[in-house]
């Protein structure tokens, strides 16, 4: 079970928004920062959100992050078909002193 | 151009050991926080350990504690993860990655390790 918890599966038609969510506790989201990675099968994964909010340079605007409390959300705007990737939100756990991941989402763009 | 790059993987026994190296190439290596982050086939990913800059604090994950411990050299402009005790569950691609919660954020490719008799 992972720390974070993180629907298993979103779903959403080109050009549509969609939200994923990443639920934690007050020692890891509450007290730090998100960041969100996105991965295609058989690659690395790529940062998209760091600091909750904030977009490596090269990410585009389409791409949004937010925190409320001990929650996060990554949001995707104007879907594309080769947006469809395995998505993670991670932070810093300060009970274990240890990162943590959320155990990932699916993204289908049907 | 920065890259990141892992090697050392490959197939050990159960109980045996493996050292994976991860390389830094195009910015200098000494000046961040690396970590290890391992995906089990067909699974997510798991936080393994971090290192600060100058080697003074590192972290692991619960699942891996006591048995990896993770090092780096500057001068060498490498890191290292020796994995000992392994078992079958710490079978895996296990990515070095830079500063993985900042914008200078940079995983290598993995290297492949498989625990298996």
């Amino acid at each position: 079970q992972s720390v974070l918890t993180q629907p298993p599966s979103v779903s959403a038609t080109p050009g549509q928004k969609v939200t994923i969510s990443c639920s934690g506790s007050i020692s890891n989201i509450g007290h730090n920062d998100v960041s969100w990675y996105q991965q295609f099968p058989g690659t690395a994964p790529k940062l998209l959100i760091y600091d909750n909010d904030k977009r490596p340079s090269g990410i585009p605007d389409r791409f949004s992050g937010s925190k409320s409390g001990t929650s996060a959300t990554l949001g995707i705007n104007g879907l594309q078909t080769g947006d469809e990737a395995d998505y993670y939100c991670g932070t810093w756990e300060d009970n274990l002193s240890a990162g943590v991941f959320g155990g990932g989402t699916k993204l289908t763009v049907l | 151009e920065v890259q990141v790059v892992e090697s050392g993987g490959g197939l050990v026994q159960p109980g045996g050991s493996l050292r994976l190296s991860c390389g830094g190439s195009g910015f200098t290596l000494s000046r961040y926080w690396m970590t290890w982050v391992r995906q089990a086939p067909g699974q997510g990913l798991e936080w393994v350990a971090n290192i600060n800059q100058d080697g003074s604090e590192r972290h692991y994950g619960g699942s891996v504690k006591g048995r990896f411990t993770i090092s780096r050299d500057n001068a060498k402009n490498s890191v290292y993860l020796q994995m000992n005790s392994l078992r079958a569950e710490d079978t895996a691609v296990y990515y070095c990655a830079r500063a993985i919660y900042n914008t200078d954020c940079n995983w290598g490719q993995g290297t492949l390790v498989t625990v298996s008799s």
